[in-house]
């Protein structure tokens, strides 16, 4: 069964930072690319930044160029996003999800697996 | 990069087919066949139902269909089942990134 699991949401002042970290187990991490998507309260849903699996090509919305950083740890299983400069807009959930195909640097098949996320909240 | 344009609302009654479009730009939509829709019921996270246009993912129902003519993509519904109440999202792949539409929420009736 493929779980991913965020964490390292939390309430902060705009211009703060924090790391989300996301652990996945259940399938072969290194092989898939992964991706963050963020849905803001009641609203929809945006994406955020990805990394491809073997090449670790880092892709980001326009809204987040600059600010975000996206990494992974294969040894871990894990990939982080680094948030700095926060702003309101920038308030939501945020999900971790893994691309559909493997052994493939596509960013673009679709993601088959959402984990719950981890919320932000960027407040003055 | 603009999001992509979908319906705010789509509404059918069971057994009948629904079509809810998304529309983009000749850089997106109209450039690749990279489109996916997600359906997302309340409180829940999205589930991939088409990808590539027109691909279904196993285990996801036929009655579920994804075209594709010019700047915009479609997902067809058909035999409406009170369970199909949800949210749905297209997304495509720009250049180096993937816009997703606005969301369009489907009433059964």
């Amino acid at each position: 069964e493929v779980q991913l699991l965020e964490s390292g949401g939390g309430l902060v002042q705009p211009g703060e930072s924090l790391r989300l970290s996301c652990v996945a187990s259940g399938f072969t991490f290194a092989t898939y690319a992964m991706s963050w998507v963020r849905q803001s309260p009641g609203k929809g849903l945006e994406w955020v930044s990805s990394i491809t699996a073997a090449y670790e090509s880092k892709h980001f919305a326009r809204s987040v160029r600059g600010r975000f950083t996206i990494s992974r740890d294969n040894s871990a299983n894990t990939v982080h996003l680094q948030m700095s400069d926060l702003r309101e807009e920038d308030t939501a959930t945020y999900h971790c999800v893994k691309g559909r195909d493997g052994e493939s640097e596509r960013i673009s098949g679709g993601w088959d697996e959402w984990g719950l996320g981890t919320t932000v909240t960027v407040l003055s | 990069q603009s999001a992509l344009t979908q319906p705010a609302a789509v509404s059918g009654s069971p057994g009948q087919s629904i079509t809810i479009s998304c529309t983009g730009t000749r850089d997106d939509i109209g450039e690749y066949d990279y489109v996916s829709w997600y359906q997302q019921h309340p409180g829940k996270v999205p589930k991939l139902i088409i990808y590539d246009v027109h691909n279904r993912p196993s285990g996801v129902s036929s009655r579920f269909s994804g075209s594709k003519s010019g700047n915009t993509a479609s997902l067809t519904i058909s035999g409406l089942q009170a369970e199909d109440e949800a949210d749905y999202y297209c997304t495509s792949y720009v250049l180096a990134g993937i816009l997703f539409g606005g969301g369009t929420r489907l009433t059964v009736l």
